[in-house]
């Protein structure tokens, strides 16, 4: 399968601190995606890298893949309440299917 | 331009009984895909319909089943509920049928008792 992995599960930080958070896969991808889940609604979609891309930045996030090591890293830089969320990354096959990990919580405090 | 709608928002059922979700995605999409989320997990792939055909299917029994309507709306039936189907239903839209980004809906919150 390669359903994604994100570690840590949790994490928590204060405002103003950078969050890190990472995420393995077991085989060749199309694409990889990173979404946010607030409260356990919809999810938004925040950033997609393709499997030539190395980096990709996006505002205050940065999203490196390594496919070699089948992982992917997502920063997010000078955090702030609002960040407070899950993440999953969903590594993508060809045909759009993605392989949602058990994702990471992460709390930002003021 | 409305996202991608879900109805409803939230369905209370009986074990055994059946249910069935809507979906209608972005506009301009024409691929939607539908997955499962427990209390606490990640999102599950059930399938995807492109062209009014299901396309790809993940690890769920033929209890759930689909269907893709000619304006690209989405349905989810899931037959002789089970407790452990109580779960948050996504539904995502994409275009073209590609692997690119795609967007969710708020999901519909299924309680089986």
């Amino acid at each position: 399968s390669q359903q994604g992995e994100e570690d840590p599960q949790a994490l928590s930080i204060q405002e103003g601190e950078n969050a890190t958070m990472n995420c393995s896969y077991k085989t060749s991808i199309n694409n990889l995606q990173w979404y946010r889940q607030n409260s356990g609604r919809g999810l938004v979609h925040l950033i997609l890298i393709r499997s030539n891309e190395r980096e990709k930045h996006s505002g205050r996030l940065r999203v490196t893949l390594d496919t070699s090591k089948k992982s992917s890293s997502l920063l997010i830089t000078a955090s702030r309440a609002a960040d407070t969320a899950s993440y999953f990354c969903a590594p993508t096959d060809s045909w759009g299917k993605l392989q949602f990990g058990a994702g990471t919580q992460v709390v930002v405090t003021p | 331009d409305a996202g991608v709608t879900q109805s409803p928002t939230h369905l209370i059922k009986t074990r055994g009984q059946q249910v069935t979700l809507r979906c209608s995605p972005k506009s301009g999409h024409d691929t939607v895909s539908w997955y499962q989320q427990a209390l606490g997990q990640g999102p599950q792939f059930i399938f995807q319909y492109y062209e009014e055909e299901e396309r790809q299917r993940g690890n769920f029994p033929d209890r759930f089943s689909g269907h893709q309507f000619p304006n690209y709306s989405s349905e989810l039936n899931v037959n002789a509920l089970l407790l452990g189907d109580s779960a948050l239903y996504l539904c995502a839209s994409s275009a073209g049928g590609s692997p690119y980004e795609q967007y969710f809906g708020p999901g519909t919150r299924l309680t089986v008792t």
